[in-house]
């Protein structure tokens, strides 16, 4: 167990509904990662915190997407008018300041009907 | 081309063979380097760090080269338990991971 929680594990939506996802990190980082991964691929990266400062974005993520970290501590992905593409696992991790090793949480298995 | 390339396998050896892994990577500034080890719907799990003077986990050993932008894992007295995907990872100066597809690995009885 890293010690970073993801909030669902699982969610299963109808395209078109909105979604929202949480992400608890390691108490003591400070840098805050999302990602995402379809089958048979390896994670990408969608955007990155420093604290509560969103300081990177993937041209992955598009204007149905959002993602916040309001007082430096937890996070939270909404994915608007979700699509079937939207399908995928998101996964969330953190790192501290003076490393470079990131720990993944469990990730939440989004799955759009 | 992708930025991180890895041969998808899958590698199929026995108990106690010794496999290897190599990957590729196209950007020259990246800054650090990982084997990342995934279960099957499971989250990645760091491996090990890689450095360009090499370093050595137990039965895990990985390798850098810069010049040749290459890196390896080499498992040796590969046990059942082994059996995962093995992602190639690179890290940009703030952190962004980019990842290869992975290499699946299983070992058999």
């Amino acid at each position: 167990d890293t010690g970073v929680s993801q909030d669902p594990r699982h969610k299963i939506t109808k395209r078109g509904q909105n979604v929202t996802f949480r992400c608890d990190p390691i108490s003591e980082h400070n840098r805050l990662y999302w990602y995402r991964q379809t089958l048979g691929q390896g994670p990408e990266f969608l955007t990155y915190f420093q604290n509560e400062a969103q300081l990177e974005k993937s041209r992955l993520l598009s204007d149905r997407f959002s993602a916040e970290r309001p007082k430096g501590s937890f996070s939270t992905l909404e994915i608007q008018r979700t699509e079937q593409g939207d399908s995928a696992m998101y996964l969330c991790a953190s790192r501290k300041q003076d490393s470079y090793e990131q720990y993944f949480g469990p990730g939440t298995r989004l799955t759009v009907t | 081309r992708k930025e991180v390339e890895q041969d998808p396998g899958p590698f199929n050896v026995p108990e106690g063979a010794t496999v290897a892994f190599n990957c590729t990577y196209s950007n020259s500034a990246s800054q650090s380097f990982f084997w990342y080890r995934q279960d099957c719907r499971k989250e990645p799990k760091l491996l090990m760090s890689v450095y360009s003077s090499g370093n050595e986990d137990g039965r895990f050993t990985a390798q850098l080269n810069r010049a040749s932008q290459y890196i390896s894992l080499l498992i040796r007295d590969s046990k059942l338990s082994d059996s995962a995907t093995y992602l190639c990872t690179i890290g940009t100066s703030y952190g962004k991971l980019t990842f290869g597809q992975g290499t699946i690995l299983t070992v058999h009885p």
